[in-house]
């Protein structure tokens, strides 16, 4: 079975700083997708970006990137430019691609600090 | 359209009661899912549904638990004789099709067992 796995439970980070957020995960598949989703206090899940695991190019989205280590089953999250409203709950999640149903399995969250 | 709602927001209920958890999809998306995420956890994942059918009730805990989406649209999870351990939010999902497409999330109902 796979597993998402994020170890650290609280970051903080200077407003116009730099964070990045660590996800590692386990399967022995090869057709999946990876994905940071955010959850403010409203709990509305909010995906941030998604990278498939065929692509080599790691996935960009303004101020956030990622770095995906297929090899080494990493997927980090790096916000550039931190800003009060990036503050929240961080959630990484696994797809597979051949599973038939394309349920998300996550990992148990980071919550994020932004300090003004 | 509008994004995916859910009802009731917040739900207080007393142990040993049935509750029932109303999920209104983005107009036009076939699958639909449930998800349960406790206090300090992340959402973990309890049935799928594309169309009317459930096509993957893995996820569910336990024969309390079902789950209907009789015309493909709209989708009730059902808890029977809730425990106080039901304690959580519920977060239900749409996309366009099963595979390649986003999952839209509502912004779940918290429910509190007594």
């Amino acid at each position: 079975a796979q597993t998402v796995t994020q170890s650290q439970p609280e970051m903080s980070v200077q407003e116009a700083e730099t964070v990045t957020l660590s996800c590692t995960y386990d399967t022995s598949e090869s057709d999946y997708y990876l994905f940071w989703y955010k959850q403010p206090p409203s709990r509305q899940m909010i995906l941030v970006i998604r990278q498939e695991a065929y692509k080599q190019q790691n996935a960009t989205e303004n101020r956030f990137s990622v770095n995906f280590q297929k090899a080494a089953k990493s997927f980090s999250l790096k916000i550039s430019d931190s800003q009060l409203g990036d503050a929240a709950m961080y959630f990484c999640a696994y797809r597979s691609e051949t599973s038939g149903t394309y349920k998300y399995i996550f990992g148990t969250g980071t919550r994020l600090k932004v300090l003004a | 359209g509008a994004g995916v709602s859910q009802t009731p927001s917040n739900k207080v209920t007393e142990k040993g009661k049935y509750v029932e958890l109303r999920c209104d999809p983005i107009s036009g998306h076939t699958a639909l899912y449930w998800y349960r995420q406790s206090l300090g956890q992340g959402p973990e994942f309890l049935i799928y549904f594309q169309g009317t059918g459930a096509a993957d009730d893995s996820g569910l805990p336990n024969d309390r638990f079902f789950a209907v989406r009789p015309e493909g649209s709209v989708s009730t999870l059902k808890i029977q004789r809730t425990e106080r351990g039901d304690s959580a939010v519920y977060l239900c999902a749409s996309s366009l099709t099963r595979g390649n497409n986003e999952q839209f999330f509502g912004p779940g109902t918290r429910l509190t067992v007594l």
